[in-house]
């Protein structure tokens, strides 16, 4: 297992287009997370699951983001109808429950709205 | 409201002073703090976390709670020290969510 990754690394899409991205944990992890993150800034979350369950929504996260994770597994972010705003990196974090919560970050999607 | 305020963007030391790299907390209950550090081309990756107090490649911290502070501090900073430090923090340890600082941009001159 080599980590967290993320697809795709790099997303470019004009206004009004939506877009998916997808985070495969660590395998074994329960927990996983997404978070925003812009220039200049830290990692802003966006959401949590445990396994499959949607247990956590940040209340700054607008009705055109959705998450899933359907079988406790992969996670997939979707941004319908994409603003100029949403240009930010794409970060997703998995936990093994019990571990202290010790995050473990993908890469990153960067996305570009145009 | 959860806050976490890293007041430094940025922070450059010469190669074995003395770096410290501030936090400030705001929270009611009893947080987790942790140090997450990002160098070049790499991910996030954690540093060190206040409930486990460990030192990791030569840096401390300790929460405050009278001073809301958890600051990472190194006595001899490295060249190879170099890199992006966020703080975050978890509320009453629970891992729902975790808030982060803006970030600290540590540059060590050798």
């Amino acid at each position: 297992d080599t980590g967290v990754s993320q697809n795709p690394r790099h997303k470019i899409t004009k206004r009004g287009q939506n877009v998916t991205f997808r985070c495969d944990p660590i395998s074994e992890h329960n927990r996983l997370y997404w978070y925003r993150q812009t220039l200049g800034q830290g990692p802003e979350f966006l959401t949590y699951f445990q396994n499959e369950a949607q247990l956590e929504k940040s209340r700054l996260l607008s009705d055109r983001f959705s998450a899933e994770r359907p079988k406790g597994s992969f996670s997939t972010l979707e941004i319908q109808r994409t603003e100029q705003g949403d240009s930010a990196m794409y970060l997703c974090a998995s936990i093994l429950e019990g571990s202290y919560n010790e995050q473990f970050f993908g890469p990153g999607t960067r996305l570009t709205v145009l | 409201a959860q806050r976490v305020t890293q007041p430094e963007k940025l922070l450059s030391v010469f190669k074995g002073a003395p770096v410290e790299l501030k936090c400030n907390y705001s929270y009611s209950g009893s947080p987790e703090l942790f140090w997450y550090v990002q160098y070049s081309r790499q991910r996030l990756q954690l540093l060190l976390r206040h409930i486990s107090r460990e030192s990791i490649k030569g840096f401390t911290a300790d929460l405050n709670k009278g001073e809301t502070s958890f600051h990472l501090k190194k006595p001899f900073a490295q060249e190879e020290d170099s890199a992006m430090y966020y703080c975050a923090l978890s509320p009453q340890n629970t891992g729902n969510q975790f808030y982060f600082g803006t970030g600290t941009s540590l540059t060590v001159i050798p």
